[in-house]
């Protein structure tokens, strides 16, 4: 069936470092691709999306890139806040019924 | 914007309760979910729900029912609560088939 798999956590770095969070995925056909955020005491948020190989989503200075060849979506951001301090989940969709989770990557981001 | 409510923030519970998880999203959508959230687990569906009096089974509904009587309410009811039980509980609520989904901020349930 279809899965997600993210990289364990907790991640640290300090401020200004470079992030990658790496996502592979198995699924059959074409799903679109998710990150969502959890910041401390809060539900999920929408990150960024893509729903199509080469696609690249990005908001608020994060950006994960579609590739069906290594079937990933690795989330990146150039320079890390301490106010990027969450959990991050990747997620994949092939119907709008059903979105499949990873387990979540925790950063911890020092000043 | 679409808030997602959840009424407790915080609930401790006996083992054998019965225990009603609530969730009431503003912007009448149609589709409404509750999902658990475990260590190393990730989120994980319990059931969801397309319309009032609908309801659909999710990856782990056993243990768990739930009520759709208003389209704005989305209940868990935990019938006779267990330790395995204790979790991080999230609804969520979407519009239509396409949307995206708003999520609320999680009840964190423990059962002793």
């Amino acid at each position: 069936g279809d899965s997600v798999t993210q990289m364990e956590g907790p991640v640290t770095l300090s401020e200004e470092a470079f992030l990658t969070i790496n996502c592979t995925y198995t699924a059959t056909g074409y799903p679109s691709l998710f990150w969502y955020v959890q910041y401390p005491g809060e539900g999920l948020q929408l990150l960024l999306k893509a729903t199509k190989a080469d696609d690249k989503g990005s908001n608020k200075g994060f950006e994960a890139t579609y590739r069906k060849e290594t079937t990933s979506f690795h989330l990146e951001k150039g320079s890390v806040q301490v106010s990027d301090s969450a959990v991050y989940f990747c997620a994949l969709s092939r119907n709008t019924d059903k979105l499949i989770f990873g387990t979540g990557t925790r950063l911890q981001v020092f000043p | 914007d679409v808030k997602v409510t959840q009424s407790s923030r915080y609930l401790v519970k006996r083992t054998g309760e019965k225990v009603f998880l609530e969730c009431v999203q503003d912007m009448d959508h149609e589709n409404m979910f509750w999902y658990r959230q475990d260590p190393g687990l990730g989120l994980r569906l319990i059931y969801f729900s397309y319309d009032v009096k609908m309801k659909e089974k999710g990856d782990i509904p056993e243990g768990y029912s739930v009520s759709r009587e208003k389209k704005e309410r989305f209940s868990l009811i935990l019938e006779s609560a267990s330790t395995n039980q204790t979790s991080m509980y999230l609804c969520a609520s979407r519009e239509g088939s396409g949307g995206m989904r708003t999520f609320g901020s999680g009840t964190r349930l423990t059962v002793v």
